[in-house]
């Protein structure tokens, strides 16, 4: 199956920075990739949709202005959390798409403190 | 709006044994694909099977096989002759069809499953 890649794997940073998370497609090209949010025994809830070339599409209550994603080519996508806060501590996860499929990134956690 | 829904929050079966992890799912598009994936313990989302709406047959994929009835919109994964390692977090996913925005898949709230030895 196709490969993404997330980095990094885990981040702890102090509130009030930023946090740059990166998620590549290795082997396919990606117009669209996906981020993902997941707190500790919930599931995966959709953040936003990152379109290569134009601006992202953000879920209902997600603060773009905090959450600032890139697509600037066909196989990278980024997820900046901005002045971060100890409640934005949770486990990101981007997907590409191959066809019908969803590929996952391995997940980044991020703790504030 | 679309719905998944998983009303199993946590299922035990014994090693070897099968087990039925439970789906439903809401929509009004025709066209939709329905997908299992397992998350275990390190957080990685693996992706286990993919059922199409129009799909007339069941889809397997080895010990995996995905119980598909639409008129019930339900979408149960089935596992066969269950393994240790198979304990870990089960997602039902939904991904609508495309319309301006292209695909969003929408996930179920997971079942853990524990496989006693």
């Amino acid at each position: 199956g196709a490969v993404v890649s997330q980095h990094p794997s885990w981040v702890i940073c102090k509130s009030g920075t930023s946090v740059k998370i990166e998620c590549r497609s290795l082997d396919f090209q990606a117009t669209t990739m996906f981020w993902y949010r997941q707190f500790p025994k919930q599931s995966l809830m959709l953040m936003a949709t990152s379109n290569e070339g134009s601006k992202a599409t953000y879920e209902q209550g997600v603060e773009k202005d905090k959450f600032l994603i890139n697509h600037a080519s066909l196989t990278l996508s980024t997820l900046t959390v901005t002045s971060a806060h100890p409640e934005d501590s949770s486990f990101y996860i981007c997907s590409g798409e191959v066809n019908t499929e969803a590929f996952f990134g391995q997940g980044t956690r991020l703790t504030v403190v | 709006a679309q719905k998944i829904t998983q009303t199993q929050p946590g299922m035990f079966v014994q090693e070897k044994e099968a087990v039925t992890l439970d789906c439903t799912y809401d929509t009004s598009d025709q066209s939709y694909g329905l997908f299992w994936y397992k998350q275990p313990s390190s957080g990685e989302m693996i992706f286990l099977i993919y059922q199409g709406s129009y799909d007339e047959q069941n889809a397997t994929e080895g010990r995996y096989s995905l119980n598909f009835q639409k008129a019930r919109k339900s979408a149960n994964l089935v596992i066969s002759a269950s393994q240790l390692g198979d304990s870990a977090m089960y997602f039902c996913a939904m991904r609508e069809a495309p319309n301006t925005g292209g695909f969003k898949t929408i996930f179920g709230a997971g079942t853990r499953l524990f496989v006693k030895a």
